[in-house]
């Protein structure tokens, strides 16, 4: 089955307390994202990455990291995650020219305490 | 900035009735424009996509239209069902770039029985 996987699915840790959540697809796809959601903001792009080993910020990156040196995974870093990071985050996958066709992961509920 | 607007408060209909959602957007030039539906803990789920070159987009029960002279497109669900309640949401993107979607935050619906 087609589909975009993370983990882990919730997540209540501290600040200051690193963590990773991972992102992998099984679709092959070449585009790799992380938005976060929060409520009355919409979806917003953390960074992406355009293929293995090119990555670049998005809307939201302070405070983020992402490295991307398999096709299939694209984690998220929190090196040093605080309170205002606590969101609701997705990871989407979708073939590089056909960016309009992404396909989103369950999502990752992060709470920061 | 972009800003994308749709209606913040819930829309409550009656089962059987015609849904309409409206997504408005300013300082923004689309390539293409999706809808999404999210249900509560889940990922967005794409439902359809139009471009700017066209009007009305239909898929079943569901139809979408686009006007860039506007900036504004109305998404309808003819014949709804309680199973169609949930969240809503308008992305514009681009074709190169980034390619990051740009969401609105969504608008919620509920379809009584």
């Amino acid at each position: 089955e087609a589909q975009v996987t993370q983990n882990p699915r919730y997540l209540i840790t501290v600040t200051g307390k690193k963590l990773t959540v991972t992102c992998s697809q099984n679709m092959n796809h070449e585009y790799m994202s992380w938005y976060r959601q929060d409520p009355g903001l919409g979806l917003r792009q953390i960074y992406y990455s355009m293929n293995v080993e090119v990555t670049d910020k998005g809307d939201v990156p302070e405070g983020y990291k992402v490295s991307r040196k398999e096709k299939r995974n694209f984690p998220l870093i929190l090196e040093s995650p605080s309170p205002n990071q606590t969101s609701l985050y997705f990871c989407a996958s979708s073939l590089r020219d056909r960016a309009y066709e992404q396909y989103f992961g369950p999502g990752t509920r992060l709470t920061v305490t | 900035s972009q800003k994308i607007e749709q209606n913040s408060e819930a829309l409550n209909i009656q089962e059987g009735k015609t849904a309409t959602l409206t997504c408005n957007y300013t300082n923004y030039s689309p390539a293409y424009l999706q809808w999404y539906r999210q249900d509560p803990g889940r990922g967005p789920v794409f439902l359809l996509l139009i471009r700017e070159n066209e009007k009305e987009k239909r898929k079943e029960r569901l139809k979408v239209t686009f006007d860039t002279t506007l900036k504004q497109s109305l998404f309808h669900i003819t014949a709804s069902q309680p199973a169609d309640s949930a969240t809503y949401l308008c992305a514009l993107g681009q074709y190169t770039g980034r390619r990051a979607l740009t969401f609105g935050s969504g608008t919620r619906l509920q379809v009584q029985p």
